[in-house]
């Protein structure tokens, strides 16, 4: 199957500080999930960006598919944005939409 | 907007016994996945159904099994619970041509004593 690396595996920042998180895939994919797991556990979805780039808040984020990774870019960090973000891609198999997950980056904001 | 609704929020069982695990996805969506994330760990695909059919499998124990109703509700019934069954579980789902963005329910906590 594939394989989804992210990074760092940890991260701390001083609130207001900007962070770039990481996630490389091992395969072609055309789905790409972000997500932000709070810390009740909830799964956010940030953003769906097979390619391209977008934007929503001080959250954006930017895929390149040809080169097999993504970005999470975070400006301005509040203490809100603590939590495990994590990046998952379909299973490279036919009709298959199963989502595989990198380990995650786990990130604390600091007041 | 209407999300996926995942209950109970909270189960806790003594091993050996059983829990079932509803999941109720956005509407007009026809696609119902179940995840496990065992403590410090990412999401675990487990099964997925299409249509009220079983679409694909992974790591999903024996003692598991789960099924679609006509109303695209799911359930995940497991039985002989192991304190190794603890974790949260997702459910999410996702429509057909939209891309399948897969959408996630808050989760069930299961806790095995």
């Amino acid at each position: 199957g594939i394989q989804v690396e992210q990074s760092p595996p940890d991260l701390i920042l001083q609130e207001g500080a900007n962070s770039t998180l990481r996630c490389n895939f091992s395969d072609s994919v055309n789905n790409l999930q972000w997500f932000h797991q709070n810390p009740w556990g909830q799964l956010i979805n940030l953003f769906y960006i097979p390619s391209g780039t977008k934007q929503n808040g001080r959250l954006s984020a930017t895929t390149v598919a040809t080169e097999r990774y993504s970005l999470l870019y975070i400006s301005s960090s509040q203490t809100t944005d603590s939590g495990v973000y994590f990046c998952a891609v379909p299973f490279s198999g036919a009709g298959s939409y199963q989502l595989t997950f990198g380990k995650g980056t786990k990130l604390s904001v600091i007041p | 907007a209407a999300g996926v609704i995942q209950s109970p929020r909270h189960l806790i069982k003594e091993k050996r016994e059983t829990a079932t695990l509803k999941c109720y996805p956005i509407p007009r969506h026809d696609t119902v996945y179940w995840y496990q994330q065992g403590p410090g760990q990412d999401p675990q695909f487990l099964i997925s159904f299409y249509e009220k059919m079983q679409s694909d499998k992974g790591s999903i124990p024996d003692r598991f099994s789960a099924q679609q109703f006509s109303d695209y509700h799911s359930e995940l019934n497991m039985s002989s619970l192991e304190l190794g069954d603890s974790a949260l579980y997702f459910c999410a789902s996702s429509r057909q041509g939209a891309k399948n963005i897969q959408y996630f329910g808050a989760g069930t906590r299961l806790s095995v004593l």
